[in-house]
């Protein structure tokens, strides 16, 4: 199994622009989770998704937009680029919500917005 | 504001010694916690957990500690390694809100 992978790794955008950030798992996982990361603080969670078709606010969703049209796919969307959202992206999975078990994640992005 | 917070940000150990690395959090309705792990570069990896009705638990060279009377937990690392050199998070399980809060994290370096 790859696990979770996310594209890309990498992302400069300006004020502005808009893109998608890709997440996929091939565990089989109903639960997917989108966090960001400043530097040197912890995870934020922006949006989770508890099944295809399901999604949820988590505590920090302002500026972005998620959809799960598959168990395996759970893409991020930034409409409006501001240079707040300069920030590492993870995406998780887990086999039951929250912290029941131990959610798995990916190598995340890296977004420079300028 | 934070309600799952660590007491030090940064921790240096040599090379065999134990390191402890501790949390506080707030809310005495969390009732599980993980340990995760951050290397340079890369997400967070799963070290141990703990459910709140136990005060121990043990895995191969680690141990977490739950005090629920203070509301801290700690991770201990025996005979730390070069290898043990990250960042390591704790997290908070509030079912209320259905997913985990995430500490600052404590960035550890082990010394050769």
């Amino acid at each position: 199994n790859a696990g979770v992978t996310q594209t890309p790794k990498f992302r400069i955008l300006k004020i502005g622009q808009s893109m998608t950030l890709q997440c996929t798992q091939d565990m089989n996982h109903n639960y997917m989770y989108w966090y960001r990361q400043d530097p040197g603080m912890g995870l934020k969670l922006i949006y989770y998704s508890v099944g295809a078709g399901i999604t949820d606010k988590g505590e920090v969703p302002n500026g972005y937009n998620v959809s799960r049209s598959t168990t395996e796919d759970f893409p991020l969307r930034l409409e409006l680029a501001a240079p707040s959202q300069t920030s590492v992206y993870f995406c998780a999975s887990s086999y039951v919500q929250g912290a029941k078990y131990e959610q798995y994640f990916g190598p995340g992005t890296r977004l420079t917005v300028t | 504001g934070e309600s799952v917070g660590l007491h030090l940000p940064t921790l240096s150990v040599q090379e065999g010694d134990n390191s402890i690395i501790n949390c506080a959090y707030s809310n005495s309705a969390s009732d599980y916690f993980i340990w995760y792990k951050q290397e340079s570069g890369k997400g967070p990896q799963f070290i141990i957990d703990i459910r709140s009705n136990m005060d121990k638990r043990q895995g191969q060279r680690v141990t977490v500690l739950l005090n629920k009377t203070v509301k801290h937990l700690s991770l201990q690392i025996a005979a730390t390694q070069p290898g043990d050199s990250a960042v390591y998070f704790c997290a908070e399980y509030r079912g209320s809100q259905g997913n985990l809060i995430f500490g600052k994290g404590t960035k550890l370096s082990v010394k050769p």
